[in-house]
């Protein structure tokens, strides 16, 4: 099974202020990994797929970069709606599981 | 607009049974794979299971595998999930989420599994 990590844990950033979160994998999954956001009391939207494409609607300052075992997800000026956990989750899809996700990154405000 | 709605959830005790629905609209639902995805009170998200348009191809997490079965109407544009021998580690709230291939794109609100005596 792929294992995913992500670093750090929580990170303190101040709005408008840059944020780069990590997330590594324990083998090669290529570009097939997706970044969540999720909100307290909500589901999870999508971000970020195949490593660096935005979903439909995601603002430009979200950007993904990374491949093979190592990925980063930057915001580049954080608005207030940005503070939450994200996610960030692998799509190998073979052996299943199908998919795996990261332990999560809460950003909070500083 | 597409929608995702679960319905089932509640309180069961360990060893019971619950069947969790997902109603979708506002696409086509036989064109897309399905998925459930579950979080536990304050921990990550898990991915449990995965069936295909057709319902040919269907994988399991194998913390679940065994006891839970996904299946699908498509006439009724609706996924489900019978969860058996259910255990105080499957309390959750369980997500349906759409599959793009590359991700999941769209996920309902989620519904509340507890286990608990």
């Amino acid at each position: 099974e792929i294992v995913m990590t992500q670093s750090p844990a929580t990170l303190s950033v101040s709005p408008g202020e840059r944020a780069t979160l990590s997330c590594r994998a324990s083998q090669s999954v290529g570009s097939n990994l997706a970044w969540y956001q999720q909100k307290p009391g909500q589901a999870p939207s999508l971000l970020i797929y195949g490593a660096s494409t935005r979903a439909t609607g995601i603002p430009a300052r979200f950007s993904g970069s990374g491949s093979g075992t190592e990925f980063t997800l930057t915001i580049s000026s954080l608005q207030s709606e940005d503070f939450a956990v994200y996610y960030c989750q692998q799509y190998n899809n073979w052996p299943p599981p199908m998919y795996t996700f990261g332990q999560g990154t809460k950003l909070e405000i500083k | 607009e597409v929608q995702l709605v679960e319905s089932g959830g509640g309180l069961v005790q360990p060893g019971g049974s619950l069947r969790l629905s997902c109603a979708a609209s506002g696409f086509t639902f036989n064109n897309y794979d399905m998925n459930w995805v579950r979080q536990a009170p304050g921990k990550g998200l898990e991915w449990v299971s995965y069936i295909s348009s057709s319902a040919f191809i269907i994988y399991y997490a194998d913390t679940v595998k065994g006891r839970f079965t996904i299946s699908r109407d498509n006439a009724k544009n609706s996924l489900y999930l019978q969860m058996n021998s259910l255990r105080a580690e499957d309390t959750a709230v369980y997500y349906c989420a759409r599959d793009m291939g590359s991700g999941t794109d769209y996920w309902g609100q989620g519904t509340l599994v507890t286990v608990s005596s």
